[in-house]
């Protein structure tokens, strides 16, 4: 399964809504997660099946969408929040992430 | 608190092999399975292997099957990755995690900071 992520780049400004998307090529169900990756950082676990915020993750984190599309959105964003972010689906093996958001200060 | 540290990366010429461990605390390793995961340098996230809490159920991305192999040491809360016939594009950062999914593997809650591997003559 291809997951593909668009923009590849987002330029925002602090405070702005961010709004991320990962397509996949077959349904993968809810079966789909999001991760954030600073750079010299491991990845974080952000959201899980979909639309589940994992442990001590902020409220202006979503994610949205089932089946082939699904959304990430940073309702306002924080200094913290530039990063790049990937998109993993594990409905079926190999699982796969996608190419990855860089969203980076305008 | 969940900690990952992975250890034995390194700097080697193709065709070499290498092995990886990654060393779980704070949390009862026997229940989760486990993975690893690689990121080339200025790449993106690579799925590499899984296993399954009694090493039932082992899984391989196809760019490494036959030459990786993934196993796991329970009584000591340790994870493994064995590299042979290492080729320049297995150069990267790889990542043990922990697997959170409990009926559906594929869910990495927790990373390791992990281990660069090097493969270059």
């Amino acid at each position: 399964i291809v997951l593909t992520q668009s923009p590849a780049t987002l330029s925002l400004s602090p405070g702005e809504r961010a709004t991320l998307s990962c397509r996949a090529s077959q349904s993968v169900s809810s079966y789909l997660a999001w991760y954030q990756q600073k750079p010299g950082q491991a990845p974080r676990l952000l959201i899980y099946d979909a639309s589940n915020r994992a442990t001590g993750i902020p409220a202006r984190f979503s994610g949205s969408g089932s089946g082939t599309d699904f959304t990430l959105t940073i309702s306002g964003l924080e200094p913290e929040d530039f990063a790049v972010y990937y998109c993993l689906q594990r409905s079926d093996w190999p699982l796969t992430f996608g190419g990855g958001t860089k969203v980076e200060i305008k | 608190e969940v900690q990952l540290v992975e250890s034995g990366g390194g700097l080697v010429k193709p065709g070499e092999s290498l092995r990886l461990s990654c060393a779980a605390s704070g949390f009862t390793f026997s229940s989760y399975s486990m993975n690893w995961v690689r990121q080339a340098p200025g790449k993106g996230l690579e799925w590499v292997s899984s296993i399954t809490t009694g090493s039932t159920y082992i899984f391989y991305a196809d760019s490494v099957k036959g030459r990786f192999t993934i196993s796991r040491d329970n009584a000591k809360n340790s994870l493994s990755l064995q590299m042979n016939s290492l080729r320049a594009e297995d150069t990267a950062v790889y990542y043990c995690a922990r697997d959170g999914g409990n009926s559906r593997l594929g869910l990495f809650d927790y990373w390791g900071q992990g281990t660069l591997v090097t493969v270059s003559s």
